[in-house]
């Protein structure tokens, strides 16, 4: 059973324009959200971090909002670039606190942004 | 600039040898995932090590896949024997217990025929 969902596998913005990425999770005890970025034949690159306690966080053009009433959380993109067509990997990190941790990736969305 | 590193880059390999995967995490990392890519799965958690010892290897096929930490400056992912529907592209990931974003490594790409 998938705890992290990326029902989106690819999604196609133009240059510019905001790219939304959406994420939604089933487990109510995570306590981090992250985003990670993946180029081909490369591993992937961790992008932006979200405490479940917070429901902004923001670095440059990356922005991930969490909701978690709804159990979703979304990165935007702002302004989307050419160089940030990729793989993104949204990903959830639960802390049991016995010194055991697991980071549990959704199947990623393919963004192309288009010049 | 601290990297992970993983060898080999690419592996072919014949169904029922036995293939080991090597992964060098960042000095002073006290934590090592393994993560296998594929299609259908996405990112599926392998095992992970805390201070080198194994904490969560429930995502591995007990059978045929071992990990282990020798040192602190070594993992290795084996399989044996290999099969076709290990063909995937494994990654080894090593963080702080205090971070959230783990430094992946550019992957082991096994094809197994």
């Amino acid at each position: 059973d998938q705890q992290v969902k990326q029902n989106s596998p690819s999604l196609s913005v133009q240059e510019g324009r905001i790219s939304i990425l959406n994420c939604d999770y089933t487990n109510s005890m995570f306590d981090y959200f992250l985003w990670y970025k993946k180029y081909p034949a490369e591993g992937p690159t961790f992008l932006i971090s979200i405490s479940s306690i917070k429901d902004k966080n923001e670095d440059g053009r990356f922005t991930v909002f969490l909701n978690k009433s709804a159990k979703h959380l979304s990165l935007h993109i702002v302004p989307s670039q050419p160089g940030d067509s990729a793989v993104y990997f949204c990903a959830a990190l639960r802390d049991s606190g016995a010194g055991s941790y697991q980071l549990t990736f959704g199947k990623g969305t393919k963004l192309s942004v288009i010049p | 600039d601290a990297r992970v590193t993983q060898t080999p880059r690419h592996k072919v390999t014949e169904m029922g040898q036995e293939v080991t995967m090597r992964c060098q995490p960042i000095l002073g990392h006290n934590t090592v995932f393994w993560y296998r890519q594929t299609m259908m799965q996405g990112l599926e958690l392998l095992a992970y090590f805390r201070n080198r010892a194994p904490l969560d290897d429930s995502g591995m096929p007990k059978d045929r896949f071992s990990a282990e930490m020798p040192d602190a400056t070594l993992a290795t992912l084996k399989i044996q024997p290999s099969e076709p529907r290990d063909s995937a592209v494994y990654f080894c990931a090593s963080g702080l217990l205090e971070g959230t974003g783990y430094t992946f490594g550019s992957g082991t790409r096994l094809t197994v025929v």
